[in-house]
């Protein structure tokens, strides 16, 4: 049975670095019919999709987010990772790890979440 | 890349059916049948209830169906159920190896 498990600081100051790790067990990252993706949900809110990573290391991020995400994979240790930079309270949210289906873009496995505070 | 627009809320009781709407763009919804469901109960992580627009994975009720028409899809959940309290989100791939979600939508079974 597949398990993904999110891990990381649960408090970021404004403007530094928010770093999550994703850690995969039953199930290999470096299998091609699966994106490996983050999802964040502010308190209250929606689901809102940060971007994926394939086996190849290509990467793939929202528009919106672009400019402050990097996603990398280190398959040594079956684990992806976040990294968003230049974090303000609006960063504030659980965060989640999840697989994506190649064929037909879905999210079939789901971590349990992590919730990052971004506050001074 | 625009938010998918689903109603805040919706209700029924039990027994009847509901439906949830998912609006999208021609780059979106209406270009790909790659539209899934998603049940979150409180505090937990979504789980997926339909992919592919109106394909079921193994293990979930057939009560909840999907369906879509033009920029549209739609979630109906029949013969509901205390347990279906919970919130639901729709997703379609935006092109470029994107995702895209809706704001979500609470059901509230009275």
């Amino acid at each position: 049975q597949l398990h993904l498990q999110e891990s990381g600081p649960g408090l970021v100051k404004p403007s530094e670095t928010l770093t999550l790790t994703c850690t995969v067990s039953g199930g290999s990252i470096s299998n091609s019919d699966y994106y490996w993706d983050w999802i964040r949900q502010p308190p209250g809110k929606g689901l809102e999709w940060i971007g994926s990573i394939y086996e190849s290391g290509s990467t793939y991020y929202n528009p919106s987010l672009k400019s402050r995400v990097t996603i990398f994979a280190d398959r040594s240790k079956n684990q992806f990772s976040l990294k968003l930079n230049s974090v303000s309270a609006t960063d504030t949210a659980v965060y989640y790890c999840a697989r994506e289906q190649t064929v037909g873009s879905w999210l079939g496995y789901w971590g349990q979440g992590a919730l990052v505070t971004v506050s001074s | 890349q625009s938010a998918l627009t689903q109603p805040a809320s919706v209700s029924g009781s039990p027994g009847q059916s509901v439906t949830i709407s998912c609006s999208g763009t021609t780059s979106t919804i209406g270009t790909f049948d790659l539209v899934s469901w998603y049940q979150q109960s409180p505090g937990k992580a979504p789980q997926l209830i339909i992919y592919e627009v109106n394909k079921r994975p193994s293990g979930v009720s057939s009560r909840f169906s999907g369906s879509k028409s033009g920029n549209t899809a739609s979630l109906t959940i029949s013969g509901l159920q205390p347990d279906d309290e919970a919130d639901y989100h729709c997703c379609s791939y935006a092109g470029r190896t994107t995702l895209v979600f809706g704001g979500g939508t609470k059901l509230t079974v009275l």
